[in-house]
């Protein structure tokens, strides 16, 4: 069974630039989350889908993140425009039925 | 403060040592609790799950849960080089709408030398 992916797995941005990040997660798992993980930090969600639709954004600063998943499958989470505080690697994980989350590699994120 | 607490270390220990990793929480609603493992530069992975109080065990981990205190624990005997990682405690409520919505503590960092 193919993991969660994320594209891309680095990225170098200024600051009030703008970046995307890409998930694809495992086949079949309605559920999927971001978190951001701060060095030195664990994961804090920033948005749950259940398919297509969103549970859960309560710790998503909406005024410059945004995230979509289109047709319940792959999604995609946006900063524009990212600040310094940023700078953390970006994970989506999935999960069936809200059983074990399966996390993918990340994405590093580093604002100069 | 915290939700979750959990020590950052870092901790070293020798090969062979039996590990202790502790997590504290003040939030009763959490009813399922999980520690993972990150290695460095990949994304966490499930070690342990657990719901009810008491010790759960799996090849070397053990997971304990107190709820009455609300702590837990995660033991690894005769610990190896290769589970030189940073562990992370996990914990989410039972329903509503943060279902799912895992709570980290920040991880302890572990350094198993031969």
């Amino acid at each position: 069974e193919a993991g969660v992916a994320q594209s891309p797995r680095y990225k170098i941005i200024e600051k009030r630039q703008s970046v995307a990040f890409w998930c694809n997660p495992i086949s079949g798992h309605a559920t999927l989350y971001w978190y951001q993980q701060i060095l030195g930090q664990g994961p804090k969600l920033l948005i749950q889908f259940q398919n297509n639709g969103v549970v859960d954004d309560s710790q998503l600063p909406k005024d410059r993140f945004s995230a979509e998943r289109l047709k319940g499958v792959d999604s995609t989470l946006k900063i524009q425009p990212a600040k310094l505080e940023d700078s953390a690697v970006y994970l989506c994980a999935s999960t069936y039925g809200g059983s074990e989350q399966y996390f993918g590699p990340g994405t590093r994120l580093t604002v100069t | 403060q915290k939700e979750v607490e959990q020590d950052p270390g870092p901790l070293s220990v020798p090969e062979g040592a039996i590990v202790s990793l502790n997590c504290t929480y003040s939030n009763s609603a959490f009813q399922y609790f999980m520690w993972y493992r990150q290695y460095s530069r990949k994304g966490p992975e499930l070690l342990m799950y657990t719901y009810s109080s008491g010790n759960k065990e799996d090849g070397r981990f053990t997971a304990q849960v107190d709820k009455s205190s609300k702590y837990i624990s995660l033991f690894i005997r005769d610990s190896q080089p290769s589970d030189s990682a940073t562990y992370l405690c996990a914990m989410k409520d039972a329903g509503g709408t943060s279902y799912g919505k895992l709570t980290f503590g920040q991880g302890t960092i572990l350094t198993v030398h031969p």
